[in-house]
């Protein structure tokens, strides 16, 4: 059962537009989420993260909206740039006392077309 | 460089061997955490050992096992090796028990097993 999902396997777009990459999870009691990108052949990178209790982070031209009515979260990037182009991992934690584990999505891979 | 090592960089075996992969977390911090991902698949969360006991068990094959050592290195240990264990493993790390915050991933040890 996959808890966040990312429905879009791949995402195109024109260098200098907006990347819009999104995420959807189905666990209410999730309360803290974290986007992280990935080039080949390296590990994930921390992105950027978003609490539960706010509805957008931003950090430079990474902004994260959450939508908990919804379920719902995605990462803007504006504008978009060649180097973007990498494979994006939404990723979402829950309190459970000292047990915390992140659940990842199945990424969505982002090409910034120059 | 997020700090946390792994060797080897690449690893080719046959099936029904033994391996042992090895992460050095950042300084400092306590828990180790193993992914597996295997060709179009996303990050599967293995296991977390948070200084040297085990913390949380994600989808690990009981053929797979870990520790984590006093200096804090951690070592995966896969047995009975299939073809289908071939995959990029991962380890990250992260200061503290509840680190699904953020997390610092290794350049991972690419697994081929023929």
């Amino acid at each position: 059962d996959q808890q966040v999902k990312q429905n879009s396997p791949s995402l195109s777009v024109q260098e200098g537009r907006i990347s819009i990459l999104n995420c959807d999870y189905t666990n209410s009691m999730f309360d803290y989420f974290l986007w992280y990108k990935k080039y080949p052949a390296e590990g994930p990178t921390f992105l950027i993260s978003i609490s539960s209790i706010k509805d957008k982070n931003e950090d430079g031209r990474f902004t994260v909206f959450l939508n908990k009515s919804a379920k719902h979260l995605s990462l803007h990037i504006v504008p978009s740039q060649p180097g973007d182009s990498a494979v994006y991992f939404c990723a979402a934690s829950r309190d459970a006392g000292n047990n915390r584990k992140l659940i990842w999505g199945l990424g969505t891979s982002l090409a910034v077309n120059p | 460089d997020s700090g946390v090592t792994q060797t080897p960089k690449h690893l080719i075996t046959a099936t029904g061997q033994r391996v042992t992969l090895r992460c050095s977390p950042r300084s400092g911090d306590l828990s180790v955490y193993w992914y597996q991902q295997s060709l179009d698949q996303g990050l599967q969360f293995l296991i977390q050992y948070y200084n040297g006991e085990e913390r949380a068990k994600g989808n690990i094959l009981e053929r797979f096992s870990a520790q984590q050592f006093p200096d804090l290195h951690s070592e995966l240990n896969l047995s009975s090796l299939e073809l289908g264990d071939s995959a990029l493993y991962f380890c990250a790390s992260s200061k503290g028990l509840a680190g699904a915050y953020e997390q610092y991933f290794g350049p991972g040890t690419r697994l081929t097993v023929t």
